[in-house]
């Protein structure tokens, strides 16, 4: 079975533009949880989303949103990038709240504004 | 709020047994896990502990003591792929993991 899928690996933004990062859970998994990696830190929860509704929602500004499909994939927006939103954002997925389980993460999106 | 801390680095013998702790204090809990994640890598999950007391998996453990807010996570029989960062996280209500920055453990001949 595939792991969880992120789309895209590696990105350049410039500062004002908007991001959408995509990710696939694991086939089964019906909860996404977005993070925010900073180099040389650990990861920073952003958004957990199960049956296509917010779960859970970090410390990130309104800049940050996203969303679940029917299908259980998810999307993380950026609007209005910063320089300090260079990071790697990873997806993770399991198979529903609460997190008693593993978390199954994604090779993440790195994102790079300049 | 929530606080984890862990060493930021640490460094340790091929062969040899390394004990990496954390302590929290964060509102609500239901967990603590224990991620390894290698250099350009996803994290990968090690442990998982909700009560007190030790788990034990291959060479590593796990311990929690949640009176005291404390957990460590025990490499035995330590080997080179072991160099990498591990990640404490703490399950606060039912949804959100935090994570503390990692300690990064270098293992040397």
């Amino acid at each position: 079975d595939a792991g969880v899928t992120q789309s895209p690996t590696h990105l350049i933004k410039t500062r004002g533009q908007h991001v959408t990062l995509r990710c696939s859970p694991i086939s089964g998994h019906k909860s996404v949880s977005w993070y925010q990696q900073v180099l040389g830190q650990g990861p920073q929860f952003i958004f957990q989303y199960y049956e296509k509704e917010e779960r859970g929602r970090g410390n990130f500004p309104d800049r940050f949103s996203a969303r679940q499909f029917p299908n259980y994939s998810s999307e993380l927006n950026v609007n209005a990038l910063l320089l300090g939103d260079s990071a790697l954002y990873l997806c993770a997925s399991n198979r529903e709240p609460p997190n008693t389980g593993e978390l199954f993460f994604g090779e993440g999106s790195r994102l790079t504004v300049l | 709020g929530q606080n984890i801390d862990q060493p930021t680095e640490m460094t340790a013998t091929e062969g040899a047994i390394v004990q990496i702790n954390c302590t929290y204090q964060t509102s609500g809990f239901n967990g603590l896990f224990w991620y390894q994640q290698h250099a350009g890598e996803a994290p990968t999950f090690l442990s998982y502990n909700v009560l007190d007391g030790l788990e034990e998996k291959g060479r590593f453990s796990s311990f929690l003591s949640r009176s005291k807010g404390y957990s460590y996570l025990l490499l035995k029989e330590l080997q080179m792929k072991d160099s990498a960062s591990y990640l404490c996280a703490v399950l606060a209500g039912a949804n959100n993991l935090f994570f503390g920055t990692g300690t990064r453990l270098t293992v040397i001949p």
